[in-house]
């Protein structure tokens, strides 16, 4: 079965250090996609990436970064130089092939969430 | 470009009772998904609705329900309400199965429903 664990529950830095976020996913399918939203306290979550199990390149977004590692079925996320409002929840969420309709990335399946608190 | 929105925003219920949500997606949005989210459970997936179609559904009991209008706003029912049913729900919309695709959900703030 799938299965995403953040095994971090609650993180907290000093403003301009650096963070990483763990991520580790179960799934017995070739293809797949992760994902990493952010959920500020206002409750919505907001979209900050999509990897496809095919492309193990690394990203960096600014202050973002991830590293997706198929060997350790790892996509951890790198926040350099944490600013206070990098504070939220971040959730790591796998796509359920078996629910893919026509692209459909409707179902997903949630880590249980990072919550990250930036001192300033 | 307006978000999703979700109505209500808050409701107190007490069990027994029934209550609706309702969710419009963004402009051009024909697919929208709900999601259950608390503490204890985290974000679960309850059903996907495309085109006025349910084509996913999660792991939830039949008192939750929902549909599709035409308009692709969605509305999703739970009926005969518990103590465990206290929490925030989630409405998505996306792009999904259309051109333009990006695999991104789009949020709304939810709405957090409290039963007593």
């Amino acid at each position: 079965a799938q299965k995403v664990t953040q095994a971090q529950t609650e993180i907290s830095v000093v403003e301009k250090e650096d963070v990483t976020l763990d991520c580790v996913y179960e799934t017995r399918d070739t293809t797949y996609y992760l994902f990493w939203y952010k959920q500020p306290p206002s409750g919505e979550l907001v979209f900050l990436i999509r990897r496809n199990s095919f492309d193990e390149q690394n990203e960096i977004s600014g202050r973002y970064s991830w590293n997706f590692q198929k060997s350790t079925s790892s996509f951890n996320f790198t926040i350099t130089a944490s600013q206070v409002v990098d504070s939220a929840v971040y959730f790591c969420a796998l796509s359920d092939p078996h629910s893919n309709y026509g692209g459909s990335q409707g179902n997903l399946i949630f880590g249980k969430g990072t919550k990250l608190s930036v001192k300033p | 470009k307006a978000g999703v929105t979700q109505t209500p925003r808050y409701l107190i219920k007490t069990r027994g009772q029934q209550v609706t949500l309702s969710c419009s997606p963004i402009s051009g949005h024909r697919s929208v998904s709900w999601y259950q989210q608390t503490p204890g459970q985290g974000l679960q997936f309850l059903f996907e609705y495309f085109s006025e179609t349910q084509r996913n559904k999660g792991n939830f009991p039949g008192r939750f329900s929902g549909r599709q209008f035409s308009n692709s706003r969605s509305e999703m029912n739970v009926s005969t309400l518990e103590l465990g049913d206290s929490a925030l729900y989630l409405c998505a919309s996306s792009l999904a199965g259309m051109a333009g695709n990006t695999g991104e959900l789009f949020f709304g703030e939810g709405s957090r429903l409290t039963v007593l």
